[in-house]
């Protein structure tokens, strides 16, 4: 299908590593957003681009995590250092616009041990 | 930070009762999304609201944005099992003329009992 693309599905890693988590938006669509979810909880806010730029990086929540997207097409998530607390599903979403539906990702789940 | 409040936090009516949650800002939005997610899935797209006092229908579902741009709600009439979920409202910043990322919040699950 063409919809909205994460890879891994699934990642387990211990304490200390270092985690790329990749999304591949539908094709055409200009922002790219990236969120994590705890269960029972709302999708938080962590960067949003607008094509290669991050237009919004407030969500970030310190400097162990970096998201690229070189080409304003597909972007990683880098998570350096990985801690127990990071363990979340991390979903990508993608619009047309700045300002359209959110159309998101299966996520990826990572835990970290 | 910017905060998107939802209420109530879960909700467990009887098939065809109605169903109501609401959303609220603390600041002026410039729109809002309504998303629902069902159990082990991702958040799917209901509706966008983007004009003060806007009212949309969706068979069922009745969605409002407030007056002022901070606050809304959906509504469900006579819910059905297939209503089950979780449902979230995403409220979109308005940065200056620029838009900015949408905040969601936490979400109403709402289980059915048949």
């Amino acid at each position: 299908g063409a919809g909205v693309s994460q890879t891994p599905s699934n990642k387990v890693t211990e304490k200390g590593k270092y985690v790329e988590l990749r999304c591949d938006p539908i094709s055409g669509h200009t922002a790219l957003y990236w969120y994590r979810q705890s269960l029972g909880q709302g999708p938080e806010f962590l960067i949003y681009f607008q094509g290669t730029g991050a237009a919004d990086d407030s969500g970030l929540p310190n400097d162990r995590f970096f998201a690229v997207r070189p080409e304003g097409s597909v972007s990683t998530l880098k998570i350096q250092r990985t801690e127990r607390g990071d363990s979340a599903v991390y979903l990508c979403a993608s619009s047309l616009g700045a300002t359209g539906e959110l159309f998101f990702g299966e996520g990826s789940r990572l835990t970290v041990l | 930070g910017q905060q998107v409040m939802q209420i109530p936090q879960y909700q467990h009516v009887q098939e065809g009762e109605d169903f109501t949650t609401y959303c609220n800002s603390s600041t002026t939005l410039s729109n809002i999304q309504w998303y629902k997610q069902r159990p082990g899935g991702h958040p799917v797209f209901l509706i966008q609201l983007v004009k003060s006092g806007e009212v949309k229908k969706q068979k069922r579902l009745t969605f409002q944005f407030g007056e002022a741009k901070k606050n809304s709600s959906l509504h469900i009439t006579a819910t059905q099992t297939t209503d089950v979920g979780t449902y979230f409202c995403a409220g979109r910043l308005n940065y200056g003329g620029s838009q900015g990322n949408l905040i969601f919040g936490k979400g109403t699950k709402l289980s059915v009992k048949p």
